[in-house]
């Protein structure tokens, strides 16, 4: 089995809806992020989180909010989806003891139309 | 603000080449740097990464890269290429201080026979 899954893995949806993206991981480990990328320009932080009582905005934070359940779930939130962001989404987690190593899961494709 | 650069979106190849994908990073903060990979409808996977120590670092799959302070590079070399080395790859570095990865752009790698 997937140390961190997320699920769905692809989603279509209309403007203005409500989404929520999860992920969930079976590593133990404390940090979590979120993460989108966009063709031409990488992957680009939206939130992480270091514990379950520490939650930060990335770079580009705005549209989106995140829940961190417990340790293993991390959730993010569209409150009103808006076209521009049809992305890839990745959650990763990492072990503070060893932050330099990010692990990826699967990924969700989110559209907007 | 660290930033990573690679100046490739993307670099077409022969099987059995030899293949050089490039990355600079920004020098106003120390850095931990890292090349990700991501096949065709998969999540990122860590290649190798560079903490400190040994300015070659050898990966995973035959890869390698170079440390080079003075020009501020971390290119990432493989002396022959197989078509399943087709995939997206990503440098990215991480500011020791906040432990958040900033990516580049990625480079698609293109091997055709």
């Amino acid at each position: 089995d997937a140390d961190v899954t997320q699920t769905p893995r692809n989603r279509i949806t209309k403007t203005g809806k409500r989404i929520m993206l999860e992920c969930s991981q079976t590593k133990g480990h404390d940090r979590m992020y979120w993460y989108r990328q966009d063709p031409g320009l990488g992957l680009r932080l939206i939130y992480y989180s270091f514990d379950v009582k520490d939650i930060n905005k990335g770079e580009i934070s705005d549209g989106y909010s995140v829940s961190r359940q417990a340790q293993a779930k991390f959730s993010l939130s569209l409150e009103s989806a808006i076209p521009n962001q049809t992305a890839l989404y990745f959650c990763a987690t990492s072990d503070p003891r060893r932050a330099d190593t990010q692990y990826f899961g699967p990924g969700t494709r989110l559209t907007v139309l | 603000a660290q930033s990573v650069t690679q100046l490739d979106s993307q670099v077409p190849v022969f099987e059995e080449a030899p293949v050089e994908l490039r990355c600079n990073y920004s020098s106003s903060v120390s850095v931990y740097l890292f090349w990700y990979v991501q096949y065709p409808n998969q999540g990122l996977q860590l290649l190798l990464k560079y903490l400190s120590g040994s300015t070659l670092v050898k990966g995973i799959n035959g890869f390698e890269a170079e440390f080079n302070k003075s020009q501020t590079s971390f290119h990432l070399r493989k002396p022959s290429v197989h078509i399943s080395d087709t995939a997206e790859y990503f440098c990215a570095g991480m500011n020791t201080g906040f432990q958040k990865l900033v990516f580049g752009t990625g480079t698609r790698l293109l091997v055709s026979p």
